[in-house]
């Protein structure tokens, strides 16, 4: 079953640091573009980053967390990474990985798989 | 503000047609076919609905289609069904440092 798990959300103060992971299972995760998107409390989707396939060379992120988030990967885990620093409250929010669907004729397309998601409190 | 710009809420009975639009730049929407859709259901993760402006992944109910025209995407359900309410996000490619923007989402209420 293809699936997504996040984990290591929860409580943080402003200006502290999280690492989430995104654990995949069911397809061969290296093969894939891997984005994290979030969701703030009642409110929409934000993209937050893209990462590349295979050893994940390039990198994206959108402004809002650009030098203060890094994500990275290991396919040997089949793992995905989020680490977050400078913590801001408008950080808060649920936080969801998520596979770029290989359907898609965009490189940087629709995402087809997504996690349960993993809540990120900034207080 | 959400980069696209989509209706705060729609509604419909049973068994009608609804449409969602979406309203983007020549940057986004209009620029590409790389217009998606999502369906998102309260404590739930989204589901993709729509790709690449009308494609629909394997599992997708025929009654979603997509459609796009100038810098405005849109997405139809048919045949209305109660478990059709949920919430309805466009997302599209855009070309700039921003990669992906997504709309502010449109909440589908079935009478």
């Amino acid at each position: 079953q293809v699936q997504l798990l996040e984990s290591g959300g929860g409580l943080v103060k402003p200006g502290g640091s999280l690492r989430l992971s995104c654990a995949a299972s069911g397809f061969i995760f290296s093969d894939y573009y891997m984005s994290w998107i979030r969701q703030a409390p009642g409110k929409g989707l934000e993209w937050v980053s893209y990462i590349t396939s295979g050893a994940g060379t390039m990198i994206y992120y959108a402004e809002s967390v650009k030098g203060r988030f890094t994500v990275s990967r290991d396919n040997a885990k089949k793992s995905l990474y989020l680490q977050m620093n400078s913590f801001r409250p408008d950080d808060t929010a649920v936080y969801y990985c998520a596979r770029v669907s290989p359907d898609s004729s965009s490189t940087f397309g629709a995402l087809d798989i997504w996690g349960q998601g993993t809540t990120v409190t900034v207080s | 503000q959400s980069a696209l710009a989509q209706p705060a809420s729609v509604s419909g009975s049973p068994g009608q047609s609804i449409t969602i639009f979406c309203s983007g730049t020549s940057s986004d929407v209009g620029g590409h076919n790389y217009v998606s859709w999502y369906q998102q259901h309260p404590g739930r993760a989204p589901k993709l609905l729509i790709y690449d402006v009308t494609n629909r992944p394997s599992g997708v109910s025929n009654r979603f289609s997509g459609s796009k025209s100038g810098n405005t995407a849109s997405l139809t359900i048919s045949g209305l069904q109660a478990e059709d309410e949920a919430n309805y996000y466009c997302s599209s490619h855009r070309s700039t440092t921003t990669l992906v923007v997504f709309g502010g989402g449109t909440k589908l209420t079935v009478l």
